[in-house]
């Protein structure tokens, strides 16, 4: 069974530039998560979708955005960017609704450089 | 907004030595679970707790779910070279919550 798959897995931009991420989830799993990871914040939670819909969101500005297709594939939007937006941005799948087990399956991250 | 304190925040240990962190919360939560990240990679699930008092082990990887829904600790029984990386605990307060997570132990085997 094949696993979360981020793309691409490395990128530079430069500041004002936007960015989008593509996440393609495990077969079958319908509920997909993003995740910001910097070295000194952890893995802070960016949002959820879960049959095309946006369930959950977290604090992070409106410059991120994300959006779920019918297939389940998922992409996350970074406009304007900023230096503090070079980060490990993790896609989590699960086979259900995340909020109901918490088992999160990752890939293995995208990893953005904003100079 | 909810916080998990994980400690320690990382281990320098001998090969063959035993392991324990823990996390601990002000909050009930409903599930605890632990995760390992190797370098370069994502995250993988060790184990997942779902019940108070639960003890639950993976191999050589011991895990608890405490009595009072507050806290959760890992133990690593004789660590091996492989051990190292960053293990984060992650708590849900309930159905359709998002993920709570600690800020991760790192892992590290001393020469």
């Amino acid at each position: 069974k094949a696993g979360v798959t981020q793309t691409p897995r490395y990128l530079i931009k430069t500041r004002g530039q936007q960015v989008t991420l593509s996440c393609s989830p495990i077969s079958g799993h319908r509920s997909v998560s993003w995740y910001q990871q910097t070295p000194g914040q952890g893995l802070q939670f960016l949002f959820e979708y879960f049959s095309e819909t946006q369930r959950n969101k977290g604090n992070f500005p409106g410059r991120f955005s994300g959006r779920q297709f019918s297939n389940s594939r998922s992409e996350m939007n970074v406009s304007t960017l900023e230096l503090g937006d070079s980060a490990l941005y993790l896609c989590a799948s699960s086979g259900l609704a995340g909020g109901d087990t918490g088992e999160l399956f990752f890939g293995e991250g995208s990893r953005l450089t904003v100079l | 907004g909810q916080q998990l304190n994980q400690s320690p925040q990382s281990m320098f240990i001998q090969e063959g030595e035993d392991v324990s962190m823990n996390c601990t919360s002000s909050s009930i939560f409903n599930t605890w679970l632990w995760y390992k990240q190797d370098p370069g990679e994502g995250p993988v699930l060790l184990i997942a707790l779902y019940k108070a008092g639960e003890l639950t082990s993976n191999g050589r990887l011991t895990a608890q779910f405490g009595i009072t829904r507050k806290d959760s600790f890992l133990n690593i029984s004789a660590s091996i070279p492989s051990d190292v990386g960053i293990y984060f605990c992650a708590g849900q307060l309930g159905s359709n919550y998002q993920l709570i997570w600690g800020a991760g132990t790192k892992l590290i085997i001393k020469p």
